[in-house]
């Protein structure tokens, strides 16, 4: 079962921030936050991870709260390509563990 | 470019017949892995390998084999004991943890239907 509780469906406007929230209050002290996108009938892309620091990459920003229970990708510019289906995954690190994909949340980014 | 190849992109087979999905990375990962995807669904886990001439089950491996003869190559049997073979397969790769972050990387996918 995913550890994660992510909305079904978000909408934004085009050139304007998505914030994609996600929860993950039973997350244990060594599981990272990981984030994957997937396009339709497209392999998952990985966008950024972190474990209770906030991250930033050049694809999104990562904001972890401080009692590492929920957080929050952040697409700072949401372009149409950016439509996609965002997963949020709990994993630790090590031991070739499987990923385990929730339902996601499908983002539409509209013009 | 480096990344992770998967071919064909679609693929139909009659019912009965074995099929092999390829799978081929050129990021010198050590692991690799093995995913199903079925319609609305999130990703199920079929086999993974951390090094070569070997490799374990996921949570669905009935029906599947799989070979690591070579680092870069991981390629997955469909055979005619999987009784709902199709599906749209992912197959990953990562490094180790003990050297680097295991984050997965993602092939683009062979969708296969079995007619």
């Amino acid at each position: 079962d995913a550890k994660t509780t992510q909305p079904t469906s978000m909408d934004c406007a085009e050139g304007r921030a998505a914030n994609l929230p996600c929860n993950h209050s039973t997350i244990s002290g060594n599981e990272y936050v990981y984030w994957y996108r997937q396009i339709h009938s497209q392999g998952p892309q990985y966008i950024i991870h972190g474990l209770k620091n906030n991250e930033t990459n050049e694809m999104a920003s990562l904001i972890i709260t401080e009692d590492r229970k929920s957080s929050t990708l952040i697409l700072p510019h949401a372009t149409l390509r950016d439509t996609a289906v965002y997963y949020c995954i709990v994993r630790t690190q090590g031991g070739s563990e499987k990923l385990v994909f929730g339902k996601g949340t499908k983002l539409t980014v509209n013009p | 470019d480096g990344g992770i190849t998967q071919s064909p992109k679609y693929l139909f087979r009659k019912e009965g017949q074995n099929v092999t999905l390829s799978c081929e990375q050129n990021l010198n990962h050590d692991a690799m892995y093995w995913y199903r995807q079925d319609p609305g669904q999130g990703l199920r886990l079929i086999y993974y390998s951390q090094i070569v001439n070997d490799f374990q089950k996921g949570d669905i491996a009935e029906g599947y084999s799989v070979s690591r003869e070579k680092k870069e190559s991981f390629p997955l049997t469909v055979t005619s004991a999987q009784k709902n073979p199709t599906a749209f397969y992912l197959c990953a790769s990562s490094p180790l943890a003990v050297v680097h972050t295991d984050t997965q990387y993602f092939g683009p996918g062979t969708r296969l239907t079995v007619l």
